[in-house]
């Protein structure tokens, strides 16, 4: 099974900062890679698939990129709406697998 | 639009078993793979299983292989999932989703399962 790895676990950050969230996979899964977005007692929420197409009604200000094995999901001038868990998950072998998470909140 | 709704959720005491069920609207539910993903209490989320479209071809999680099964009624929009010889780790709020073949674009509000006895 193909592990998926985040860092941070979690970020403390203020409206307006740029925020970086790193994930990898325990081996090469091209770029096949999605990132979700979950607020407490929600569905997750795709924001972007294929590491760096940015999900239909998602605000250009998430931003993916990467490929091979190393994935950042960016979200630049954070904003309130954007405290939340994110998850990354690989799409390119079953069993598709998850990151543990970062959570972003508030400083 | 795309509505997702899980349902058959409540309290299974530990050896039981499970059938959530999932209907589907605002899309050709015919023409798209689903999947099912839990989420344990404060935990990451865990992917279970796949079905094709034509529901010819199932993928099941390590985790729960032999004790789950999937299925879908393509004439209702419905998506099932049974899941026997339920433990105490089964504990969790159960997605359906609809996959895109490598990611999850609609996700329903989830039904929270808890095996206690």
């Amino acid at each position: 099974d193909i592990q998926m790895t985040q860092s941070p676990s979690s970020v403390s950050a203020s409206i307006g900062d740029r925020v970086n969230i790193t994930c990898r996979a325990s081996q090469g899964i091209s770029n096949w890679l999605a990132w979700y977005q979950q607020k407490p007692g929600k569905a997750p929420k795709v924001l972007i698939h294929a590491a760096s197409k940015l999900q239909s009604g998602v605000p250009p200000r998430f931003s993916g990129s990467g490929s091979g094995t190393d994935f950042t999901l960016t979200i630049t001038s954070l904003q309130p709406e954007d405290f939340a868990t994110y998850y990354c998950q690989q799409g390119n072998s079953f069993p598709f697998t998850f990151g543990p998470g970062t959570k972003v909140d508030l400083q | 639009q795309v509505q997702l709704v899980e349902s058959g959720g409540g309290l299974v005491k530990p050896g039981g078993s499970l059938r959530l069920s999932c209907t589907a609207s605002g899309f050709t539910f015919s023409d798209y793979y689903m999947s099912w993903i839990r989420q344990a209490p404060g935990k990451g989320l865990e992917w279970l299983s796949y079905i094709s479209s034509d529901a010819i071809t199932v993928h099941y999680s390590d985790s729960v292989k032999g004790r789950l099964t999937v299925s879908r009624d393509n004439a209702k929009n419905s998506l099932s999932l049974q899941l026997n010889s339920l433990r105490a780790e089964d504990t969790a709020v159960y997605y359906c989703v609809r996959d895109r073949g490598y990611y999850f674009d609609f996700w329903g509000q989830g039904t929270l399962v808890v095996v206690s006895s």
